[in-house]
């Protein structure tokens, strides 16, 4: 079955320990991106990876992390979390950048930060 | 820069009844790509319908419709014969063609309740 699978589906921590939250898709798709979504303010684009080892900032990057070593894993690394990180977060691919034809998303992250 | 607003927090809607979503959207590209797509309490995200710029007919899929008026920037979408499981919140959302970031820019989210 083609899917996108996000690892943990819910997650609480605490300010300041590293946390890493897994994105793995079985579709052989180049293109990868993170998004998180925000009462009142939809999804936003936190990075994006056209392919292995090709990485860029999207719209709110600041405070993430991630990498791209092998195509059908995108990690996204907090590496000190804040309280304004807590969000509710979504793992993306498409076969190739700009496709969205064929866009899968993950079932998404609760992460919460206190 | 683009932006995608959707005006409407709340709808609701009587089962089997007609509704519609707005959403406007800000560009000065004459060519991209507009989505709906569906949140279930699941929190999985459904795409409902696309539609390119370029086409003047409006997509269409089953129940689901859109009314795209390109010159007004407007793409709202209406749901005919609603159904319980229609029940989610609706996002509306903007991308630029192959060449671009690939970026999905998404309006703030319209939470519909069909009702029995």
């Amino acid at each position: 079955e083609a899917q996108v699978t996000q690892n943990p589906r819910y997650l609480i921590t605490v300010t300041g320990k590293k946390l890493t939250v897994t994105c793995s898709q079985n579709m052989n798709h180049e293109y990868m991106s993170w998004y998180r979504q925000d009462p009142g303010l939809g999804l936003r684009q936190i990075y994006y990876s056209m392919n292995v080892e090709v990485t860029d900032k999207g719209d709110v990057p600041e405070g993430y992390k991630v990498s791209r070593k092998e195509k059908r894993n995108f990690p996204l690394i907090l590496e000190s979390p804040s309280p304004n990180q807590t969000s509710l977060y979504f793992c993306a691919s498409s076969p190739r950048q700009g496709d969205y034809t064929e866009a899968f998303f993950g079932q998404g992250t609760r992460l919460t930060v206190v | 820069a683009q932006t995608v607003t959707q005006s409407q927090p709340e709808m609701s809607v009587q089962e089997a009844e007609t509704v519609t979503l707005s959403c406007t959207y800000d560009t000065s590209e004459n060519n991209y790509y507009l989505f709906w797509y569906k949140q279930p309490p699941s929190r999985q995200m459904i795409l409902v319908i696309r539609q390119e710029a370029y086409k003047q007919q409006n997509a269409t899929e089953n129940r689901f419709s859109v009314n795209f008026q390109k010159a007004a920037k407007s793409f709202s979408l209406k749901i005919s014969d609603s159904q319980l499981g229609d029940t989610a919140m609706y996002f509306c959302a903007f991308m630029m063609p192959p060449g671009n970031t690939g970026k999905l820019i998404f309006g703030q989210g319209t939470t519909l309740q069909v009702k029995p």
